[in-house]
């Protein structure tokens, strides 16, 4: 059965504190995906990743950065938290091809104060 | 316009109508469509997903593709108050040099009342 788990459910940071989002998918996909989701916003992509070290921007990339060095996990990081950075994080894996699903993880509620 | 479209909703059916959500995209060349539902406090899983043009049917779920129209719907039959949930279509704009990206709608509040 496919499986995408997150590091933590709820996360609570201080302003400036780093932070680390981690993701990790058992399906052997190629292409990992970081997004936020906000009331009125939807899903925003963040960045994504689509091999080993291999990332682009997604819409929103400003404030964050990744790091992918194994093909299961990818790393979503707040260099500097910020209250505006209060959000749902989602991660998603999907193959290769355009017509393969994306598979979320539980998502990570995150509040910075 | 936004990319991708959804009715704005929230929309309310009694249980046992039919729930008609529907989506719209502004890139020709999506080839893949995707209906996911979100229950509150969930992240979205995989209900439906159509690549060709007609009707596709899954169990009380039927999503129906027109892509001269650019456009993609979900019906649900028999609404359960399980259904009540957010409902996000996805499209994948470019075949295979996408990486499988998919762009969302901003969602659709379903509510089954009894």
């Amino acid at each position: 059965d496919v499986k995408v788990t997150q590091s933590s459910r709820y996360l609570v940071k201080r302003t400036g504190e780093k932070v680390f989002l981690e993701c990790v998918q058992d399906m052997d996909h190629e292409n990992m995906f970081w997004y936020r989701q906000d009331p009125g916003l939807g899903l925003r992509l963040i960045y994504f990743s689509y091999d080993v070290k291999m990332k682009e921007k997604g819409d929103i990339p400003e404030g964050y950065s990744v790091s992918r060095e194994k093909k299961e996990r990818f790393s979503l990081i707040l260099e500097s938290a910020s209250t505006n950075q209060t959000s749902m994080y989602l991660c998603a894996s999907t193959t290769v091809g355009g017509q393969e699903t994306q598979y979320f993880g539980p998502g990570t509620r995150l509040l910075v104060l | 316009q936004k990319e991708v479209e959804q009715n704005s909703g929230p929309l309310s059916v009694p249980e046992g109508a039919i729930a008609s959500l529907n989506c719209t995209y502004s890139d020709r060349v999506s080839q893949s469509f995707f209906w996911y539902r979100q229950y509150s406090g969930k992240s979205p899983e995989l209900i439906m997903s159509i690549y060709s043009n007609g009707d596709k049917e899954d169990g009380r779920f039927t999503a129906q593709l027109n892509k001269a129209s650019q456009y993609v719907s979900l019906l649900i039959r028999d609404s359960q108050p399980s259904d009540s949930a957010t409902y996000l279509c996805a499209v994948n704009g470019r075949g295979g040099t996408s990486y499988g990206k998919l762009t969302f709608g901003q969602g659709t509040i379903l509510t089954v009342h009894p």
